[in-house]
C-alpha cells in the first residue's frame, strides 16, 4: 500500500460546478496536510496548508482533513477554465523547515467553458 | 512571498553529456532544498534532500554519483546529471522552505531530454 492514496481522475466539470479531490494516507504519523496546483510544465504552487483535523476556507477553495480517517479532501466552489490543472496533495510529518513531503499522484481536473 | 527560481526551464543534452541545473532562493536564505523528478502523469518523487555546506541526503534508489548535488551557498544548489541517458530525461523540480511560512515554494521546474 502506497503511503498515499490519490485518484489520478482526469476529472471533467462543466463551469461552476463544485469539485471534491481527495486523498487518503496510511501513515499516522502525518500531522501538516497541503494541497497543489500545477499546470501544465510548471512547478506545483501551494494552494492550501492545513494542521491536524479540521477546515480550512479560502475564497472558493476549502480543504478538510479527517486525520481519524486518514482522508483529506480539496474543494473547489464556483469552478473555472482556469482551475483546469492537476491538484497534487502532499503531507508531512513536521511543518515548515526541512521535513520532507509525500505526494499524491495528483488529480487532472479539465473546467469546460 | 518566497520565490524559487530554477534554470533552465528546458533542455536537449546528448547521451554520454552532462547537465547542470540550478535552484536558487531569491528573497531567502534556504538551508535545505529538496530535488525532485516526474515522470509524464505521474507524482512527484524526491530525489535527494540537499543541506547547505554538507552533503546531500539521497532516497532509495538514486545514484548519488550519476545525480551530482551541490548545495554551496544558503541560496544555491546545483543538480548535475552525470553521462545523461535517455531514461534520465524527465521532469526536474527544486523546491525550498521559507523559514517562518509553511509548505514549501517549487522551482518552475526543468524538463530534460537526453537524445
Amino acid at each position: 500500500q502506497k503511503e498515499v492514496e490519490q485518484d489520478p481522475g482526469p476529472l471533467s466539470v462543466p463551469e461552476g460546478a463544485i469539485v471534491s479531490l481527495n486523498c487518503t494516507y496510511s501513515n499516522s504519523a502525518f500531522q501538516y496536510f497541503m494541497w497543489y496546483r500545477q499546470y501544465s510544465r510548471k512547478g506545483p504552487e501551494l494552494l492550501m496548508y492545513t494542521y491536524s483535523s479540521g477546515n480550512k476556507e479560502d475564497g472558493r477553495f476549502t480543504a478538510q482533513v479527517d486525520k481519524s480517517s486518514k482522508y483529506i479532501s480539496l474543494f473547489i466552489r464556483d469552478s473555472q477554465p482556469s482551475d483546469s490543472a492537476t491538484y497534487l496533495c502532499a503531507m508531512s510529518r513536521s511543518g515548515a523547515g526541512s521535513y520532507q513531503l509525500t505526494f499524491g499522484k495528483g488529480t487532472k481536473l479539465s473546467v469546460i467553458p | 512571498g518566497a520565490v524559487v527560481s530554477q534554470h533552465p526551464s528546458w533542455v536537449i543534452c546528448k547521451s554520454g553529456t552532462s547537465v547542470k541545473i540550478e535552484c536558487r532562493s531569491l528573497d531567502f536564505q534556504a538551508t535545505t532544498m529538496f530535488w525532485y523528478r516526474q515522470f509524464p502523469k505521474q507524482s512527484l518523487m524526491l530525489m535527494a534532500t540537499s543541506n547547505e555546506g554538507s552533503k546531500a541526503t539521497y532516497e532509495q534508489g538514486v545514484e548519488k554519483d550519476k545525480f551530482l548535488i551541490n548545495h554551496a551557498s544558503l541560496t544555491l544548489s546545483t543538480l548535475t546529471v552525470t553521462s545523461a541517458h535517455p531514461e534520465d530525461s524527465s521532469f526536474y523540480i527544486c523546491s525550498a522552505s521559507y523559514p517562518t511560512d509553511y509548505g514549501y515554494t517549487f522551482g518552475s521546474g526543468t524538463r530534460l531530454t537526453v537524445v
